[in-house]
C-alpha cells in the first residue's frame, strides 16, 4: 500500500486568488491522480500527473486553471487559479491503478472554500 | 463510454437487516470493479474487489456480467457500517466512480 499525505488540508480563500495543493507519497509511482469531489458529488477525475511529461486533463478541465508539476516521482503539486466560489470542493490526490497495484490510494483530501 | 451508476444516493437500513447497494457500470471492455468506503471524518479506502472474491467486513459483491452490475450485499448490518460508498470501474490506468450512497445503519 501507498502512504499519501496532502497539505493543506483545508483552506479558506477570496475570490480570484490561487491555492497550491502538495501531494506527497512515501514510494515512487508512476502516475498520480488529482480528483475533485464536490459537495454532494462523485469524484471527478481531473487530471493525471505523470513523471517526465505533461499531465494530462480530462475533459472540463484545462492547465491554465489546474496547472500541474510532478517534480519527482513521490510529489506532485495542484494549483487551483482564478478561485471562484464554484471551486469550493475537496481536491483529492490519488496513485495507485496499475503496476503493483490493482487498486487506488488516496490522500486525506483538501479542502477548499472560496469566499 | 465508461459509466458507473449508483441509483440510491440514500439508504438506511435497521441494524441486523440485510443491506445490499446497487451498483451498475457500462464498459465495453472486460471489467474491474471495486467498491470504496468513506467513513465519517477518514480518507477514502478500498472496500473490496471483485478480482479477489473475497468477504470484507462482512460484505460480499458478485459481477454480473449479464445485468452489468457488481451490488454490494451485507446479510447483517452493523451500526459501524454506516458510511459512503462508491463502486468504480477501472478502464485501463483509469478510475470511474459512481456517485456514491450513503449508508445509515440505525439502531
Amino acid at each position: 500500500s501507498a502512504v499519501i499525505s496532502q497539505k493543506p488540508s483545508r483552506d479558506i480563500c477570496q475570490r480570484g486568488t490561487s491555492l497550491t495543493i502538495q501531494c506527497q507519497v512515501d514510494s515512487q509511482v508512476t502516475m498520480m491522480f488529482w480528483y475533485r469531489q464536490q459537495p454532494g458529488q462523485s469524484l471527478t477525475l481531473i487530471a493525471t500527473a505523470n513523471q517526465g511529461s505533461e499531465a494530462t486533463y480530462e475533459s472540463g478541465f484545462v492547465i491554465d486553471k489546474f496547472p500541474i508539476s510532478r517534480p519527482n516521482l513521490t510529489f506532485s503539486t495542484l494549483t487551483v487559479s482564478n478561485l471562484s466560489p464554484e471551486d469550493s470542493s475537496i481536491y483529492l490526490c490519488s496513485v495507485g491503478g496499475g503496476g503493483a497495484y490493482n487498486e487506488q490510494f488516496f490522500g486525506p483530501g483538501t479542502r477548499l472554500t472560496v469566499l | 463510454a465508461q459509466r458507473v451508476t449508483q441509483p440510491e444516493k440514500l439508504l438506511s437500513v435497521f441494524k441486523g437487516a440485510p443491506v445490499e447497494l446497487k451498483c451498475n457500470y457500462s464498459y465495453s471492455g472486460s471489467p474491474e470493479l471495486f467498491w470504496y468506503v468513506q467513513y465519517s471524518r477518514q480518507r477514502l479506502q478500498l472496500l473490496l474487489r471483485h478480482i479477489s472474491r473475497e468477504s470484507i467486513k462482512g460484505f460480499t459483491a458478485d459481477l454480473n456480467k449479464g445485468e452489468t452490475s457488481f451490488h454490494l450485499k451485507k446479510p447483517f448490518a452493523q451500526e459501524e457500517d454506516s458510511a459512503m460508498y462508491y463502486c468504480a470501474l477501472k478502464a485501463g490506468n483509469q478510475f470511474y466512480f459512481g456517485t456514491g450512497t450513503s449508508l445509515t445503519v440505525i439502531p
